[in-house]
């Protein structure tokens, strides 16, 4: 069975840091592209980054590009996403998804999430 | 960046009914198109990957069909447990895109 469950969401400032995390089991994660997907409060899906199955290409989103870093370790099964400089507007729940194929970026497995609050 | 258009916002509509709901594109996105169901407090769940590709475990009673911008899913006969909200995502081009999603209601 598929599982992803993400760590490390939380309350933190504007201007702060945090490091989501995404424990993949249930497939070989290191033949998959990852992404990570969120949805603001009351608000539509915005995909947000992704990267390749073996790492070496990545892609943002324009509202998180120089502020947040998506990066994997295959030894580990586990996705990361390092955000700074956060704002108030990256206030969402945060979801972890496996692409359907390693060049088919449709989303088969989803996280449950996990809350970021950017807030004084 | 393509900005995906679903119609309508809202559909409200019998158990038993046919459900249509649009999703068009800004420019042609070919057959990469894919639709989600999301039921309140939980995750998006895959329907329909490439416009018509059922994904592992979807009843055939979800049925996806276009290509270029103008996109269809269709329910054919709305069970209870498919009262929720539906999005497109396109995989065309980068960045990827969702549109603002069709709320199926009970009518």
């Amino acid at each position: 069975e598929v599982q992803l469950l993400e760590s490390g969401g939380g309350l933190v400032q504007p201007g702060g840091s945090l490091r989501l995390s995404c424990a993949a089991s249930g497939f070989i994660f290191s033949n998959y592209a990852m992404s990570w997907v969120r949805q603001a409060p009351g608000r539509g899906l915005e995909w947000v980054s992704d990267i390749s199955d073996n790492g070496g290409s990545t892609d943002y989103a324009d509202s998180v590009k120089g502020r947040f870093t998506i990066s994997r370790d295959n030894s580990k099964n586990t996705l990361h996403l390092q955000m700074s400089s956060l704002r108030a507007e990256d206030t969402a729940v945060y979801h972890c998804v496996k692409t359907v194929g390693t060049t088919t970026r449709a989303f088969d497995y989803w996280g449950q999430g996990i809350l970021v609050t950017v807030s004084s | 960046e393509i900005v995906l258009t679903q119609s309508p916002a809202t559909l409200s509509l019998s158990p038993g009914e046919r459900a249509t709901l649009s999703c068009r594109a800004s420019q042609s996105v070919s057959s990469f198109l894919a639709w989600y169901q999301q039921k309140p407090g939980q995750a998006p769940r895959l329907l329909i990957y490439d416009a018509s590709n059922r994904a592992s475990g979807i009843p055939a009673r979800f049925s996806g069909s276009g290509s270029g911008t103008d996109f269809t899913l269709t329910i054919s006969s709305l069970e209870p447990e498919d009262f929720a909200v539906y999005h497109c995502q396109q995989r065309s081009n980068w960045p990827l895109t969702f549109g603002g999603g069709t709320k199926v209601e009970i009518k």
